[in-house]
């Protein structure tokens, strides 16, 4: 069960918009639509910002936005703030019914 | 309002074996899709999933640590108890327990704030 694959960090500016990726297999990522994304500030424990690839839960910014294609996930944060700096967590249902993380990404607002 | 907290020792010996317990509110864990699961991080490390426990008795492991894992319940005092076996230093982590609304969707909507456990001896 290997992790599924994330950029080390990303950035951008106030305002601006950025992505994170989130790369797995046919049999995990590609394979259902149970990807997640978690947001973690240090020091925080991990919170739900999208499930079902691309559902948000109530209280999370619609500016938080997920999608799929083939065996990549994406996270999109538009009109990015400075409390967006954190760590970003995918993870996704596998072919052997458990779940599995991303490596993490380390979001810097510029 | 949901509420889950993690209690256990903050110092193992290698070899020796870890329990944790997860203590809930705010749900029942003999609703019907509702789980809890265990989730730890190394220090500056990624989240590692560990196992899940849910109201049908349903459980699941990391394949990885299977053999050291064991995940149980109790209805009756909102617990979810894990137990990892011959722990090693690598086992040193912030452990989370959170719960998961729906069978087999592996979400977690609700965390815990995480306990720290270090591994030496």
């Amino acid at each position: 069960q290997s992790a599924l694959t994330q950029p080390a960090s990303v950035s951008g500016s106030p305002g601006q918009s950025i992505t994170i990726s989130c790369t797995g297999t046919s049999s995990d990522v590609g394979g259902y639509n149970f990807v997640s994304w978690y947001q973690q500030h240090p020091g925080k424990a991990p919170k739900l910002m999208i499930f079902d690839v691309s559902d948000r839960p109530s209280g999370v910014s619609n500016r938080f936005s997920g999608s799929k294609s083939g065996n990549t996930a994406s996270l999109t944060i538009s009109g990015l703030q400075a409390e967006d700096e954190a760590d970003y967590y995918c993870s996704s249902y596998t072919s052997t019914s458990t779940p599995v993380f991303g490596g993490g990404t380390k979001l810097t607002v510029l | 309002q949901i509420t889950l907290k993690e209690s256990g020792p903050t110092l193992v010996k290698p070899t020796q074996t870890l329990t944790l317990t997860c203590t809930f509110s705010g749900f029942s864990l003999s609703t019907s899709g509702m789980g809890v699961g265990w989730i730890r991080q190394p220090p500056g490390k990624a989240l590692e999933w560990l196992a899940l426990i849910y109201w049908n008795d349903d459980t699941r492991h990391n394949p990885s640590l299977k053999s050291r894992l064991t995940i149980t319940k109790d209805i009756s005092k909102n617990q979810v108890v894990l137990t990892l076996t011959n722990v090693d230093p690598v086992d040193t982590a912030t452990y989370y327990c959170a719960q998961t609304p729906k069978w087999l969707n592996f979400y977690f909507d609700f965390w815990g704030q995480g306990t720290l456990v270090t591994v030496s001896s």
